[in-house]
């Protein structure tokens, strides 16, 4: 079935160090991708997405690539923060709109000053 | 602002309470609502699809009969956890696809159930 696999966390990086999450998917047709963000003590928010192969998602300093070849959508942001600090779910949805998302087991990113 | 609203946001109940939680799409109607539950490590599960004036489409292993869900109208989905218990106590989130909105679903803020 389709399904979203995320590296495992915690994910710790001193302030301004580079991120990256990775984010690999499995999937019957040609789906969007997405990265939502959590805050501590809040709900989901959607951080960037891209809808076809090779599109570039992008949103406050972060970004990922529709990899169609590597089945990929690594999530990167050059410089982190402190207030980056957070859970980031990878996700897929077949259907824009309409369907359900599947999410990834999401990775929490702790950054320290 | 929010285009999804989650209500209560948190809850704490004794065992055996049964607990409703109402998901609200505030500026657009929603034929489909979506219920899932977070564990304390982070991973997000589908429970159920929510469909307006019919029967809720549930998830391998979601009990149906614990957790009720009733679509009445275009603009409201509630889920009723019914004779609670500790093991139930989670985070649950809603969600609405929005075909009029560039993001495919809009989520509710959660609420924290907590059974003692």
């Amino acid at each position: 079935g389709d399904s979203v696999t995320q590296m495992e966390g915690p994910v710790t990086l001193s302030e301004e160090a580079f991120l990256t999450i990775n984010c690999t998917y499995t999937a019957t047709g040609y789906p969007s991708l997405f990265w939502y963000v959590q805050y501590p003590g809040e709900g989901l928010q959607l951080l960037l997405k891209a809808t076809k192969a090779d599109d570039k998602g992008s949103n406050k300093g972060f970004e990922a690539t529709y990899r169609k070849e590597t089945t990929s959508f690594h999530l990167e942001k050059g410089s982190v923060q402190v207030s980056d600090s957070a859970v980031y779910f990878c996700a897929l949805v077949l259907s824009y709109n309409t369907d359900k998302l599947i999410f990834g087991t999401g990775t929490r990113l702790q950054v320290f000053p | 602002g929010a285009v999804v609203s989650q209500h209560p946001s948190r809850v704490i109940c004794k065992s055996g309470t049964s607990v409703k939680i109402e998901c609200r799409s505030l500026d657009f109607q929603a034929t489909t609502m979506f219920w899932y539950r977070q564990f304390p490590k982070q991973s997000l599960m589908l429970m159920a699809t929510s469909n307006e004036g019919s029967k809720a489409t549930y998830e391998q292993g979601v009990e149906k009969d614990k957790f009720l869900i009733n679509h009445a109208s275009l603009t409201l989905s509630t889920l009723t956890v019914t004779s609670a218990h500790p093991e139930d106590s989670s985070f649950y989130i809603c969600s609405a696809p929005d075909s009029h909105s560039n993001q495919p679903q809009h989520f509710g803020d959660g609420t924290r159930l907590s059974i003692l």
